[in-house]
């Protein structure tokens, strides 16, 4: 298996411009995460799936953000209007298990996002 | 809510000797407890974890963490520090009943001398 793969692995744009993350997780599993890494704030975890359907975004800033996985093997992470505040890296991971499931999420690359 | 403390930013060893790594987690339940590495520009790497059982657990690359209820306490050793191991180490816990959310530390960066 190829692992998370997200794209682009960089990307930088201007202020109040539109941003949008791309996810594939893993084939064959059911749970999904996005994370942002910052140096002030460490990992943060922003949202995540199961099966598809939003479980908890209690993470995610506030309504600039967006997030969507509509099938199993696709998701993204919307940012509109981007600000500089948003730059950081942002992963997505993914694992297997049920609503008790203790299995380890693998992480993909990351998305370098710096908004000047 | 769960939470885990790193309590060193840096921990500095020289090639060959022991290398700790500290974490202390508060849960509610029994906590199920993972280290993760990073890599300069990568994502995170699965190293290990503990759900249940023995409380030494063995993982990736040589690291081993130890659980310990009462000081709740998961901290990760290795023998022996390679210079590859230089890098960014994340404890994390989730409780056994709940969400699926993990609770990650804030990360010890970890400098192997030659």
């Amino acid at each position: 298996d190829a692992g998370v793969i997200q794209s682009p692995r960089h990307e930088v744009t201007e202020m109040g411009q539109e941003v949008t993350l791309r996810c594939k997780p893993i084939s064959g599993h059911d749970y999904l995460f996005w994370y942002r890494q910052t140096m002030m704030r460490g990992l943060e975890l922003l949202i995540y799936f199961n099966n598809n359907v939003p479980i908890d975004d209690s993470g995610m800033p506030e309504d600039r953000f967006s997030a969507k996985m509509p099938n199993a093997s696709f998701s993204t992470l919307k940012i509109q209007p981007s600000e500089p505040r948003d730059s950081a890296v942002y992963f997505c991971a993914s694992s297997l298990g049920g609503g008790y499931s203790y299995n380890e999420q693998f992480f993909g690359p990351g998305t370098r996002l710096t908004v000047l | 809510a769960q939470s885990v403390a790193q309590p060193e930013d840096q921990v500095n060893v020289a090639e060959g000797n022991p290398l700790t790594v500290k974490c202390t987690y508060s849960v509610s339940g029994n906590p199920y407890l993972f280290w993760y590495v990073q890599y300069p520009n990568r994502g995170l790497q699965f190293l290990l974890k503990y759900i249940t059982g023995d409380n030494l657990v063995k993982g990736s690359y040589g690291f081993e963490a130890e659980f310990n209820k009462s000081q709740t306490s998961f901290h990760l050793k290795k023998p022996s520090a390679l210079v590859s191991d230089s890098a960014l180490y994340f404890c994390a816990v989730r409780g056994n009943y709940g969400n699926n959310r993990l609770a990650f530390g804030k990360g010890n960066q970890v400098v192997v001398i030659p």
